[in-house]
């Protein structure tokens, strides 16, 4: 089992709806971070956060320590918000460990 | 401030030769990590390099190393070269290593081994 799971692998939505994409991680951490990546490799970091909420513009990132559990949400998505979506945590050894990501299509 | 910079963008080699992937790191970070992303998978993590020194390693064998240079760029060498090195190397530079600094990505090298 991996330590970070993402779920879904992939999601296709339509213009102007809700997206969630869920992490959970099974070892202890110190932060979280919720990353973009575009075709062609290029990552974007989009939030760090140990506790609780982030909000930047259409972007929301939550997180549970207790639960081990944080999520990534898009309000009012648009076909620009294509892209893959990495979660990955921060343990011991400074090294960030990665989910296999979410590839994210939003249609228009 | 300039961000971080990776060349060459993209490489082709033959197995058993040996490549040098380059880095530079975002002005002002003296920490530069790199990962190794296969195809449709998320990245992992090679080794870290802080003021020089390797400051973890990941589970990848000797044949890869690398260097860190006085102006905190970095080197990725790969001896040997195999047909599952085939994949995107990124690397990410950051303040002094600590779970709240941010990593800043490159845009990453695309190596292929024929």
């Amino acid at each position: 089992k991996n330590e970070v799971e993402q779920s879904p692998q992939n999601l296709t939505a339509q213009e102007g709806e809700f997206i969630t994409i869920n992490c959970s991680y099974s070892v202890g951490i110190s932060a979280l971070h919720w990353l973009q990546q575009h075709p062609g490799g290029g990552i974007v970091s989009l939030f760090m956060l140990s506790s609780g909420k982030k909000k930047h513009g259409r972007l929301i990132a939550t997180i549970n320590i207790q639960e081990k559990h944080s999520s990534l949400h898009i309000t009012a998505s648009h076909p620009r918000d294509s892209a893959v979506y990495i979660c990955a945590v921060m343990g011991g050894a400074q090294k960030l460990v990665f989910g296999q990501g979410t590839r994210l299509t939003i249609n228009p | 401030e300039t961000g971080v910079t990776q060349s060459p963008t993209h490489l082709i080699k033959t197995r058993g030769q040996q490549v040098t992937l380059r880095c530079s790191s975002q002005s002002g970070h003296n920490t530069v990590s790199w990962y190794q992303q296969a195809l449709g998978q998320g990245p992992q993590f090679i080794f870290q390099y802080y003021r020089e020194e390797e400051n973890g390693r990941g589970n990848f064998p000797p044949r890869f190393s690398g260097l860190q240079f006085p102006n905190y760029s970095s080197e990725l060498n790969v001896n040997a070269l195999e047909l599952d090195d085939s994949a995107l190397y990124l690397c990410a530079s950051s303040l002094p290593p600590s779970s709240y600094n941010e990593q800043f990505f490159g845009p990453g090298t695309r190596l292929t081994v024929l």
